[in-house]
């Protein structure tokens, strides 16, 4: 089983779908969990820390389910703007060492 | 805004050079951390450094590798006899503490090996 898995996607949706994607993770001692983004042959961007209780930031909303291992992103009203790959991302042990997931690909579409 | 800084933001080299890529870490960040994505593929993570010293690697870290912090403010990866499979994106990263903190990323050096 992959350290983190990820549908690749591509995800295609209209302006002011709602679209979400989901990741599972084998490592069940991991302790921190991530959302970036990332833009075509650009660095990572922290989109959003993930929490157990499930957090939100405008029209993102990020979910954790530990007795699954199964994190999730929801976004609402998508814009042009949000087209770009999506990578879970987990810190299995407090050591700082990231494993990615191989990223969903998201396409919004007029 | 803070950022990660790298240069180059791509470097071209034969096979068997030696290069180093070099970074600058956020200024009061303490662990030090490179990436590495091959094109089409995910981000790989290849050493963790702080406190002068290594803290992690992985098994694609091997001996061609290494890590230095020359001074107090560069953070240096160097792969001393490059090989075609070493081409990627090498993306340097920091963060002031190494558990639930954040990781910043630069924009990356794009290495090329002919």
């Amino acid at each position: 089983r992959k350290e983190v898995e990820q549908d690749p996607g591509p995800f295609n949706v209209p302006e002011g779908a709602t679209v979400a994607f989901n990741c599972t993770y084998s490592n069940s001692a991991s302790q921190s969990f991530f959302w970036y983004r990332q833009d075509c042959r650009k660095e990572p961007k922290l989109l959003m820390s993930v929490y157990s209780s499930g957090n939100e930031d405008g029209r993102f909303t990020a979910q954790l389910n530990r007795a699954s291992q199964y994190i999730s992103l929801l976004i609402r009203d998508s814009k042009l703007s949000d087209s770009a790959t999506y990578l879970c991302v987990v810190n299995p042990s407090n050591t700082g060492k990231l494993i990615f997931g191989q990223g969903t690909t998201l396409q919004v579409k007029p | 805004e803070p950022e990660v800084t790298q240069t180059p933001s791509h470097q071209v080299t034969q096979m068997g050079q030696e290069v180093i890529l070099r970074c600058v870490p956020i200024s009061n960040h303490l662990y030090f951390y490179w990436y590495r994505q091959i094109l089409g593929q995910k981000v790989e993570f290849l050493v963790s450094f702080y406190n002068n010293e290594i803290s992690e690697k992985s098994e694609i870290f091997d001996d061609q590798f290494s890590v230095e912090r020359p001074d107090g403010s560069n953070f240096t990866l160097k792969i001393r006899s490059t090989k075609l499979e070493d081409s990627a994106m090498y993306f340097c990263a920091s963060s002031s503490d190494r558990g639930g903190n954040i990781q910043y990323f630069g924009a990356g050096t794009r290495l090329s090996v002919l």
